[in-house]
């Protein structure tokens, strides 16, 4: 069965300092992995997806994650967090493309 | 474009009630999910349709709530009867054709309180 782990239920920055949020995975199979963004009172929206192409993806607003097989993980980073960035964070794995388990979520804090 | 649209976005109503949610996806998309989010236990799938069709409903948790899509611009979950701890918020997403895997749009959700 798959599922995700995201360790730190809060994770607080400074404007300006890296972002560094963790995940890692389980799955059977090859995963598809994602992460998505929630904005409070709206819907998740795609950041990045991972599908074997690449190990290293760029999502937007300056996002991206490594997949790195040997550890099971798919860490979310930014280099400069930005005041716009505080929202939650989900990390998700895919079998097949179609059923997402989602992470319990990731709250960034970023302080001024 | 518009995205997927929900209604109602707040539901307040009481135990034994019949609630319907309704969800319109994005149009030319031919994959529709229903998710159910809460603290405790984070966001579950409930169902999802391809091509107006209920491929994998394992997540719903009782015969109370049902799933339908008449047609490929509109879906509706209904809970009946409804009990307090159905409350959450319901999200639809809906997701392009194949070679889009995981691309999911979600809708602004339907926030449920029974009382």
């Amino acid at each position: 069965a798959q599922s995700v782990t995201q360790l730190g239920s809060h994770v607080s920055v400074s404007e300006g300092a890296l972002v560094l949020l963790r995940c890692n995975y389980s799955s059977s199979v090859p995963p598809y992995l994602f992460w998505y963004v929630q904005y409070p009172n709206q819907g998740l929206q795609l950041l990045l997806k991972y599908t074997s192409a690449a190990t290293l993806v760029k999502g937007i607003n300056g996002f991206e994650a490594e997949f790195k097989k040997s550890e099971t993980s798919f860490h979310l980073t930014k280099p400069s967090a930005h005041m716009s960035d505080a929202a939650e964070y989900f990390c998700a794995v895919s079998d097949d493309g179609n059923k997402l388990v989602f992470g319990a979520g990731t709250i960034l804090r970023v302080k001024s | 474009d518009a995205g997927v649209i929900q209604s109602p976005r707040h539901e307040v109503t009481e135990m034994g009630q019949e609630v319907t949610l309704r969800c319109k996806p994005i149009s030319g998309h031919n994959s529709l999910f229903w998710y159910r989010q809460t603290m405790m236990r984070g966001l579950e799938l409930l169902i999802y349709f391809n091509n107006n069709v209920p491929i994998d409903d394992s997540g719903m948790p009782e015969d109370r709530f049902s799933a339908k899509m008449p047609n490929a611009s509109f879906s509706t979950l209904k809970i009946q009867p409804s009990e307090p701890r159905d409350s959450a918020v319901y999200f639809c997403a809906s997701s392009p054709r194949r070679g889009q895997a995981g691309e999911l749009f979600f809708g602004e959700g339907s926030r449920l309180t029974v009382l």
